[in-house]
């Protein structure tokens, strides 16, 4: 079974600092791939990073980079220069081994609600 | 191209009555996965088809909910009798017929339910 820890339920950052987001993971399989997904108020589920287990460098995506620490189990994702658009719910989500069926089902976190002060 | 595409956005059903919640997959995408997400919760895994076939249904309650991918035409998600703690986002997300590790889930915009 595979299991997400997001232990902040809500966060208040200045706009312009750089904020991160915890994300701590379970799970017994060897490759895996790791996913933060932002949820803006409209709902939608916006794709940001990923980071595949066996990737050796810390995936960036413009402003947003994955702090990987696999022997610790995180999976941390900082925004760098905060803007006010980035108010939003934050998810991590896993996906284990892929299956002979190509089963891509994801286990998400409980989120992080991000409030960006002007 | 258009993304995954869900309907309605917005569904008000009263208890008792069914929900019907469509999702139309990425072009050349085959494989569909529903999720719900409740009020202040992340999304949680229901089911997920390919094409005529059912693969994995360990997220779906054992009552009232079943799930097509017919051959032609969107996947459905049907709620029956619908209750006050159907009241949910679901959401869609569709991946193509041979994923690779690195494949982002794409997913649509949900389907807003309200049990009155």
């Amino acid at each position: 079974a595979q299991k997400i820890t997001q232990t902040q339920p809500g966060m208040f950052v200045q706009e312009k600092e750089a904020v991160t987001l915890d994300c701590t993971y379970d799970t017994s399989d060897q490759s895996y791939g790791l996913f933060w997904y932002k949820q803006p108020s409209s709902g939608e589920m916006i794709f940001l990073i990923y980071q595949g287990s066996y990737d050796e460098q810390n995936a960036t995506e413009g402003r947003y980079s994955l702090n990987f620490q696999k022997a610790r189990k995180s999976a941390n994702l900082v925004i760098s220069a905060s803007q006010l658009g980035d108010s939003a719910m934050y998810f991590c989500a896993m996906r284990g081994s892929i299956s002979n069926f190509g089963n891509e089902k994801l286990t998400f976190g409980t989120g992080t609600r991000l409030t960006i002060i002007p | 191209n258009a993304g995954v595409m869900q309907n309605p956005r917005h569904l008000v059903r009263r208890r008792g009555q069914e929900a019907r919640l469509r999702c139309s997959p990425m072009k050349g995408h085959s494989h569909v996965y529903w999720y719900r997400q409740l009020p202040e919760e992340g999304l949680k895994f229901m089911v997920y088809l390919q094409k005529e076939n059912i693969i994995d249904e360990s997220g779906m309650p054992k009552e009232r909910f079943s799930a097509e991918f017919p051959k032609e035409g969107p996947s459905i998600l049907r709620i029956q009798q619908v209750v006050r703690g159907d009241s949910a986002a679901y959401f869609c997300a569709s991946s193509p017929p041979n994923p690779i590790s690195n494949t982002e889930a794409f997913f649509g915009q949900g389907t807003r339910l309200t049990v009155v």
